[in-house]
Parts: structure tokens; sequence; C-alpha cells
């Protein structure tokens, strides 16, 4: 069985601060992705990566997939209290033939104070 | 409106009572699931549909009947509502050879008293 442990489970930082969210795994991936949910709402993809060591930035964010496709990072440079909300990282499995389903990690609720 | 909707937002109903809770997307989309969203579980998949007339049983199914007669729509229908089935409820679609990207609905949140 595939799993997908995330760290920190909470996290409360001030404005400004830097972080960085893991998500880990002892299976490899074909791909992971990167979600965030703000309250509410349904989670809203934010990124996928594929290459093992691959790195993708989406403005103040960075996400690293791990080079034997194992794990994978999400690291928000100068927080801000709209990036509050809960991350959650998922695997698309190596063996999950024609179901297109997900492993989802157990998530990271943040909490960016202004 | 284009993208992925259920209805509806809010439900209460009684132990008992059979509930149903609607899901719609616009793209076409060959796959949908169903998860249900609970403090200390995560997201967990109740049951998923890989197109119209197919479906497969999730992590936690037992309750839980679903439908696909037509590719835009996914109804879960809860049988017997009880109280362990509070939960939030979300609806995916995800299109294939996408790396299974998925899109959510906003969301079901079903008290049952």
């Amino acid at each position: 069985t595939q799993l997908l442990e995330q760290s920190p489970q909470f996290l409360s930082i001030q404005e400004g601060e830097n972080l960085t969210v893991y998500c880990n795994s002892s299976s490899v991936f074909s791909s992971l992705q990167w979600y965030r949910q703000e309250p509410g709402e349904g989670p809203v993809l934010l990124v996928t990566v594929v290459t093992g060591g691959e790195v993708k930035k989406l403005k103040r964010l960075t996400f690293q997939f791990g080079d034997a496709r194992k794990d994978s990072s999400l690291h928000i440079t100068a927080a801000q209290p709209g990036d509050t909300g809960l991350y959650l990282c998922a695997g698309e499995p190596t063996r999950g033939g024609a179901t297109n389903k997900l492993i989802f990690g157990t998530g990271t609720l943040l909490a960016v104070q202004p | 409106d284009a993208g992925i909707t259920q209805s509806p937002r809010y439900k209460i109903t009684e132990t008992g009572r059979q509930v149903t809770l609607m899901c719609h997307q616009t793209w076409s989309h060959s796959y949908m699931f169903w998860y249900r969203q609970d403090l200390g579980h995560g997201l967990r998949l109740i049951y998923y549909s890989a197109a119209a007339d197919i479906t497969d049983k999730g992590e936690v199914p037992d309750g839980y009947v679903v439908s696909r007669s037509k590719t835009e729509n996914f109804p879960l229908t809860l049988e017997s509502a009880t109280r362990s089935q509070t939960s939030v409820y979300f609806c995916a679609s995800s299109d294939w050879g996408s790396r299974n990207e998925q899109f959510f609905g906003p969301g079901t949140r079903l008290t049952v008293l």
C-alpha cells in the first residue's frame, strides 16, 4: 500500500516568514501534485511534478520532487495571510492502472498571522 | 458556468433517511470521484467511476451507492443515513492521460441528526 505522510501537520507563522512542508513516502510515484484547500471550499490543484529532481516555481511557492520520486517539498517564501489553508500532496500510483486514482497525503494546515 | 458543481451545499437530515448528493461536471472528464473529508482522516475515497456505467468501490464504500448513467453526472446516495456519515463530501473529476490531476467541487456539508 502506497502512503504519503506530510509534516508538519500544523504550522502557525507570522507574515513574512519562510516555511517548508514535506511529503514523504517509502513508495515511488509516477507524479506528485500539490493542492491547497481554503475553508469551505474544495482542494485546488497548484502544481504537478513528474521528473525526479524537478523544481517548479509558482510565484513565492517552490515545489520539488525528490530524485527517487518518493518525496516532495513545498517551500513558501515570505508567507502572506492569503497563503493560509490546508496543503495536500497527492501521488499518482505507479501501479494504479486505468483508474486515475490519487493517494492523498495527511495534510498540513498552515495559518499565517498578519 | 463551466466546471464542477455540487448540490446541495448544506444538508441536514435524520438517521435512517435516504439522501442523494448531486455532482455535475461540464468538462466531459472520463473519471469522477466521491470523497469524504473528516478531521483526523483527511480525504477518503468512497467510490469512483472511469466512465458512464462503470463504477468501483474506494476505501470507504459501505452505506453508499453511486450511479453514472451520463458522463457529466455522478450522484452519491446514502441509503439509510447514520450519524457516522456526518461529513463534508467532495466530488472530483479527472481526464484521461492527465497525470490523474483532479478538479474538485465546492463540497456538500452533510449533518445527520
